[in-house]
């Protein structure tokens, strides 16, 4: 069984920038959380999708941010405009109930110069 | 709001030695305590967790970790470490969230493993 996948493994863009990251959950999981670890420091929440609603984004930093998983499948968390402060690494998770063990992704590395 | 502190940020043992990872954590009703692994490339896996129960738990790869609530800690231990230990470890406390563990994370213990 595949487990989560994300895409890219690594994006570079520039400060102004839209980067669109993505995370594929295993299949039949309709809870899908995204986090991030800025380098150095805890990962971080930043929210959680049942199916294709938003069960929690008290973790969003801000605006720029917009995270949407339509369909229930797959889901996209695009950043626009990125800042220098949004770096660091963006892992998903998901899990087949809410109180399921979460299967994390290896992450997206991302780097805004 | 909870918190975890890993005091640690790199350790560094030998191959066959003992490990211990420290966690303290702060949190204001019965925690929820996990350890979770992140292998070079991989996503975090996890370890162990504690919900309730036995304060002894034991997880995968050898692992176990002793919640004590006296001292607030949840300590990852392994009587003797292999080169493929290393990794780096993090321990978590989760809150519930609206029937969701969100896990709150603690900065990461990197383990290295000198042969």
């Amino acid at each position: 069984e595949a487990g989560v996948t994300q895409f890219p493994s690594h994006s570079v863009i520039e400060k102004g920038q839209t980067v669109t990251l993505r995370c594929d959950p295993i299949s039949g999981h309709d809870n899908l959380y995204w986090y991030r670890r800025v380098m150095g420091k805890e990962i971080k929440f930043l929210l959680h999708f049942v199916k294709e609603s938003k069960q929690d984004e008290s973790g969003m930093p801000n605006n720029r941010f917009l995270a949407e998983r339509t369909g229930g499948t797959y889901s996209t968390l695009k950043v626009q405009p990125a800042e220098l402060e949004d770096s660091g690494v963006y892992f998903c998770a998901s899990s087949w109930g809410p109180r399921g063990e979460q299967f994390f992704g290896p992450g997206t590395r991302l780097t805004v110069l | 709001a909870q918190s975890v502190t890993q005091p640690d940020i790199h350790i560094t043992v030998s191959e066959g030695a003992s490990l211990e990872l420290r966690c303290n954590y702060s949190y204001g009703a019965t925690p929820y305590l996990f350890w979770y692994v992140q292998s070079p490339g991989q996503g975090l896996q996890l370890l162990l967790k504690y919900f309730s129960g036995d304060t002894l738990v034991q997880g995968i790869k050898g692992f176990e970790a002793e919640f004590k609530r006296s001292q607030s800690s949840f300590n990852l231990r392994k009587p003797s470490v292999h080169w493929s230990d290393a990794a780096e470890y993090f321990c978590a406390v989760g809150a519930d969230s609206g029937g969701s563990y969100i896990p709150t994370f603690g900065r990461g213990t990197s383990l290295i493993v000198h042969p």
